[in-house]
């Protein structure tokens, strides 16, 4: 079992650059989540989805996007990536929002020069 | 506005010792709470999910307990190895799909 797979796992951009970070899971969980975690400042909710066609705004979302075209898949985007998006990304999903257990990928470390 | 706080940010023990970690959150209105493991450079791995209508959850040496009316949630390992250095991270779910996290406690164990 794969669980949730992220991709890439290292990217290195310079200011202005755009990239898209892809999370794909196959547990057929309806519910997917991007995290960031930032030293000192914990876990923060970017974006989320609660099924295929939707997504929703967490904590921290401006300067992000996403879509969930596929139930499989979530994909985050940087349109214009600044240091301040520096950080470790994170996806999860889970099968129910109330009572779903999380389970989390490996992280992809993006640095914004 | 619900936080999590875990106190101590940092634990260091000797091998056998048995952990406490503790977790605490202001809003007792949650759906589960949820105990996981990060190993550093990877991913949260989760440990123990806890609904709201139950009080423990155990799994092998690990036991956590859940106070709604105390906004206090407490995961015990029993005889600590090595292998259990990790940083461990309470979350707590409540209304509007809205996951809260602890800042952690980064626990070392020495042989």
């Amino acid at each position: 079992n794969a669980g949730v797979t992220q991709t890439p796992k290292f990217r290195v951009l310079k200011t202005g650059q755009s990239m898209t970070l892809l999370c794909a899971q196959d547990m057929n969980h309806e519910y997917m989540y991007w995290y960031r975690q930032d030293p000192g400042m914990g876990l923060r909710l970017i974006h989320y989805s609660v099924g295929e066609g939707t997504t929703a705004k967490g904590e921290v979302p401006d300067g992000y996007n996403v879509s969930r075209l596929k139930k499989q898949n979530f994909l985050l985007g940087l349109e214009s990536a600044a240091p301040s998006q520096t950080s470790v990304y994170f996806c999860a999903s889970s099968y129910s929002s109330g009572t779903g257990e999380l389970f989390f990928g490996e992280g992809s470390r993006l640095t914004v020069l | 506005k619900q936080e999590v706080t875990q106190i101590p940010a940092a634990l260091s023990v000797p091998e056998g010792e048995n952990l406490v970690l503790n977790c605490s959150f202001t809003d007792s209105a949650i759906y589960n709470l949820q105990w996981f493991r990060q190993d550093p450079g990877k991913g949260l791995t989760s440990l123990l999910l806890i609904q709201s209508s139950q009080r423990e959850q155990t799994s092998g040496r690990l036991n956590a307990s859940l106070d709604k009316s105390s906004g206090r949630s407490t995961l015990y390992i029993a005889a600590s190895q090595p292998g259990d250095s990790a940083t461990y991270l309470c979350a707590v779910f409540a209304a509007g799909n809205k996951l809260t996290f602890g800042g952690g406690t980064r626990v070392l164990v020495k042989p």
